[in-house]
Parts: C-alpha cells; sequence; structure tokens
C-alpha cells in the first residue's frame, strides 16, 4: 500500500523557520495536503494542493514541492505552532484512495 | 457555518459491527462538488482515512479495509453513515467525519471536521 514519510519530530526555538518534509512515490503527480493538530483537538487543516493556504491560516504557514518531496514550512514559530502536522496526498492509482503520513511533532523550545 | 458532528457507541465488542452517523449543516452533500469523508486516529497514533461518499453518490475506501466499510448517505437529514463490520481492539480509536470540496476534478483538502467520537472495542 502507498505511504507517505514524515520524521517523528521536529524542534525549532521562537522565531525560527521549521520546515516538516513529506516524501511519496506519487509527488509531484499528485497534491500535498498539511493540517495541524493540537493535543484533544480535530485537525486543521494548514495548506492545500502543495502551496494554497486557506482563509484564516496565517502567511508565516506555507507549501512547496520538489520532486518527490513535499515542503511544509512554518516561519517566525510561534509558541502557538507547537503540534502535530500530518501530509495526506493520494496514490497514483486513479481512484481517491487517500493516505496520511506518519505525523511530525513540532516542538517549539 | 459548516459543521459536522460525529456520533455512535464509545464501546462495541469485537467481531461486533460500528455504526457511526455524521451530522451536517451549512452545506449540502447534493451540491455539485461536496464530500464528505470518515478519519480514524488510534490513541497517540497517526490519522488514517477510511472512505469518502461524493455529491454524486460515488463512493471511495481505503483499500486495506475495503471489505470492512460501507459509506452512505441521508440527503434529507444531511447524515452520512459509515460502518464497519467485524471489529477488533486495534480499531479503537477516535473517528472523525470532514467534508471536503472537489473543484475541477481536485480535492481542496478537508476543510472542516467533526470533534470526533471515541469508539473502545473490548469485551
Amino acid at each position: 500500500s502507498y505511504e507517505l514519510t514524515q520524521a517523528p519530530s521536529v524542534s525549532v526555538s521562537p522565531g525560527q523557520t521549521a520546515r516538516i518534509t513529506c516524501s511519496g512515490d506519487a509527488f509531484p503527480k499528485q497534491y500535498a495536503y498539511w493540517y495541524q493538530q493540537k493535543p484533544g483537538q480535530a485537525p486543521v487543516l494548514v495548506i492545500y494542493k502543495d502551496n494554497e493556504r486557506p482563509s484564516g491560516i496565517p502567511e508565516r504557514f506555507s507549501g512547496s514541492s520538489s520532486g518527490t518531496t513535499v515542503t511544509l514550512t512554518i516561519s517566525g514559530v510561534q509558541a502557538e505552532d507547537e503540534a502535530d502536522y500530518y501530509c495526506q496526498s493520494a496514490d497514483i492509482s486513479g481512484t481517491p484512495n487517500w493516505v496520511f503520513g506518519g505525523g511530525t511533532k513540532l516542538t517549539v523550545l | 457555518q459548516v459543521t459536522l458532528r460525529e456520533s455512535g457507541p464509545a464501546l462495541v465488542k469485537p467481531t461486533q459491527t460500528l455504526t457511526l452517523t455524521c451530522t451536517f449543516s451549512g452545506f449540502s452533500l447534493s451540491t455539485t462538488g461536496m464530500c464528505v469523508s470518515w478519519i480514524r486516529q488510534p490513541p497517540g497514533k497517526a490519522l488514517e482515512w477510511l472512505a469518502r461518499i461524493d455529491w454524486d453518490n460515488d463512493k471511495y475506501y481505503n483499500t486495506s479495509l475495503k471489505t470492512r466499510l460501507t459509506i452512505s448517505t441521508d440527503t434529507s437529514k444531511n447524515q452520512v453513515v459509515l460502518t464497519m463490520t467485524n471489529m477488533d481492539p486495534v480499531d479503537t480509536a477516535t473517528y472523525y467525519c470532514a467534508r471536503t470540496t472537489i473543484r475541477a476534478g481536485t480535492s481542496s483538502g478537508m476543510d472542516y471536521w467533526g470533534q470526533g467520537t471515541l469508539v473502545t472495542v473490548s469485551s
């Protein structure tokens, strides 16, 4: 079955830039989506279609794609950004078989 | 204002069938491009997409769980129902429903989520 690979954890100090990557063989044929999940809460969509930001999401969140890796970048990290981040996409079978990555825990030091 | 709310049993026994209902408001599943998905998350683990139903009644399933899942809708009640057969303790998880909009064949992401419902499988 198709898999998306994320590093388990990333740590940054406040004000620095955090980069969270996600690798998958179907990139760049398939779009990537990113979700932020804080403890005890439902996920929140922060990036869609690789680099589009939903309304209400701060400009410090951005997405990019290069080859088989997509990246969520958080510029000027704030304490409130500490959360789990999941990438999501689909395989290239042609049917919407959606998959999530294993998640990356962002720690703000 | 778009809202979704999951409901169902908090506890099921192994081998039983789980039935969960997602009741939503603020959009219609009859509107072109609207979809509702089910996603689950075992305690301390990652999200797992389970199934999706679209405005045209097309249905899609996680290939690993396809034989156990059925998704359906009651558009008059603004509800989407998920059934999962032969429940096992490894199916213990928080189950979420979420809305997606499809435009020009492309998803805009799961933009609204319910708060989730915890289902424990135990005898």
